[in-house]
C-alpha cells in the first residue's frame, strides 16, 4: 500500500461548480498536511497547509483533515478557469533523524470549462 | 524576489553524457531538496540537504550524485546519463520548526537522456 494515496483523475468540471480533492494516507504520524497547486510546466506552490485535525479557509479554498480517518480533502468554491492544474496533496512527520519526511500524492488534474 | 531558481530549463542529453543541474535559493533555507516528477508516480525524493557541507540520499539516489558547498546552492550531477533518467527535474527548499517542513519550488528542468 502506498503511504499517500490521491485519485489521479482527469476531473473535469464546469465553471462556477464546487470542486472536491481527496488524499488518503496510512502513516498515522503525519502531522502537517499541504495543498499545493501545479500549473502546466511549472514547479508546485504551496496552496494552504494545515496542522493535526480540522478546517482552514482561504478565500473560496477551503483545507480539511480527518486523523482519525487518515482523509484529507481540499474544497474548491466557485470554480475559475483558472483553477485548471494538478493539485498535490503533500503531508509531514517528525522523524528520529533532523529530516522531517515529506510525501507526495501523484496529483489530481482539474479542468474548469468555460 | 527570485525564490528557487533552477539551470538549466530545458537539456538534452545523449546516453553517457555527464552534466550538472544548479539550484539556487535567496530564502535562506536551511533544507534543499531534488525530486524528478515522472507521469503518474508523482515527486520522488532523489537527494536532500539538512545543511551546508551535508547531503543524504532520499528513495531514489541511483545514477546520481549531489553537493551543498554554499548554503544558497544545490547542484545535481549524472554522471553517466541513461534513457530512464529521462524526467523534470524540482529542487525545492524549506526551513525547519519541528514538524513543519513546507517546500517551495524551482520552475523545474526538462532532461531528455536519448
Amino acid at each position: 500500500q502506498k503511504e499517500v494515496e490521491q485519485d489521479p483523475g482527469p476531473l473535469s468540471v464546469p465553471e462556477g461548480a464546487i470542486v472536491s480533492l481527496n488524499c488518503t494516507y496510512s502513516n498515522s504520524a503525519f502531522q502537517y498536511f499541504m495543498w499545493y497547486r501545479q500549473y502546466s510546466r511549472k514547479g508546485p506552490d504551496l496552496l494552504m497547509y494545515t496542522y493535526s485535525s480540522g478546517n482552514k479557509e482561504d478565500g473560496r479554498f477551503t483545507a480539511q483533515v480527518d486523523k482519525s480517518s487518515k482523509y484529507i480533502s481540499l474544497f474548491i468554491r466557485d470554480s475559475q478557469p483558472s483553477d485548471s492544474a494538478t493539485y498535490l496533496c503533500a503531508m509531514s512527520a517528525r522523524t528520529r533523524t533532523s529530516y522531517d519526511k515529506v510525501i507526495f500524492g501523484p496529483g489530481t488534474s482539474l479542468s474548469v470549462i468555460p | 524576489n527570485a525564490g528557487v531558481t533552477q539551470t538549466p530549463k530545458f537539456r538534452v542529453l545523449k546516453t553517457g553524457q555527464s552534466m550538472t543541474l544548479l539550484c539556487a535559493q535567496d530564502m535562506n533555507h536551511e533544507y534543499m531538496y531534488w525530486y524528478r516528477q515522472d507521469p503518474g508516480m508523482g515527486l520522488r525524493l532523489i537527494h536532500y540537504s539538512v545543511g551546508e557541507g551535508t547531503t543524504a540520499k532520499g528513495e531514489v539516489p541511483d545514477g546520481y550524485n549531489v553537493s551543498r558547498l554554499k548554503k544558497q546552492n544545490f547542484l545535481l550531477g549524472l554522471e553517466s546519463a541513461a534513457p530512464s533518467q529521462t524526467s523534470v527535474y524540482f529542487c525545492a527548499s524549506s526551513y525547519r520548526r519541528g514538524a513543519e517542513n513546507i517546500q517551495y519550488f524551482g520552475a523545474g528542468t526538462r532532461l531528455s537522456v536519448l
